[in-house]
């Protein structure tokens, strides 16, 4: 079984620009969340889908981030006009919906803004 | 809302001396779930331990917790830390959401 799968793992991006994040949940996992990992704030709750509907983005930054779900086999974490403080992993996880169930993370896509 | 809150940042302990980080956490469940996950350099974070039991001892790994719904708290232990267990520990509580602690950098030293 492939696990989470993030792209790409690395970016740099120049002030101002657009990033856009891509990840793929494990096939059968309904559940797909996005945190942001930063050493200030350890990992930082973004958004999260349920069935691909948007539940929960209380975490999202409302003015340059976005988050969509069109199928259940990817969501984007899309970041308008980056700033230096957008630098981070970004960390997308799957699990079978419910409370209680394990969360299976990807690799994380680095984010410099420069 | 919810929150979890690990007090330590960085622990530095000696091979073979025990290891415990702190967990404490907010709801308004009653029953939560409480995880322990470890993510270890150039890898995912992974599930460490969980349970929603109050008083029961859960362990993998080598590793520990108990949930006290009593004091909100969720420690980690084990009996003798090893260099392979230098790594970031998260602990995070699962309702309908995750919320993680702001994580504990675990170096152990020879």
């Amino acid at each position: 079984n492939a696990g989470v799968i993030q792209t790409p793992r690395h970016k740099v991006t120049g002030k101002g620009q657009e990033a856009t994040l891509w990840c793929e949940p494990i096939s059968g996992h309904s559940a797909v969340f996005w945190y942001r990992q930063t050493i200030v704030q350890g990992l930082e709750f973004l958004t999260y889908f349920r069935n691909q509907a948007p539940i929960d983005d209380s975490g999202m930054p409302k003015e340059r981030f976005s988050a969509q779900m069109p199928n259940q086999s990817h969501s984007t974490l899309k970041i308008q006009s980056t700033q230096p403080q957008d630098s981070a992993v970004y960390l997308c996880a799957s699990s079978l919906v419910g409370a209680g169930n394990t969360l299976y993370f990807g690799e994380g896509s680095r984010l410099i803004v420069v | 809302g919810d929150s979890v809150t690990q007090t330590e940042g960085l622990v530095t302990l000696t091979e073979g001396l025990p290891v415990m980080l702190n967990c404490t956490y907010q709801t308004i469940y009653s029953n939560p779930f409480l995880f322990w996950y470890v993510h270890y350099l150039n890898e995912s974070p992974r599930l460490l331990l969980k349970s929603s039991t109050d008083n029961k001892r859960t362990e993998h790994q080598g590793f520990h917790a108990t949930l006290h719904k009593s004091s909100s708290s969720f420690h980690l232990q084990k009996s003798s830390a090893q260099l392979s267990d230098s790594a970031l520990y998260y602990c995070a509580l699962g309702n309908y959401k995750y919320v993680f602690g702001a994580g504990t950098r675990l170096k152990v030293i020879a």
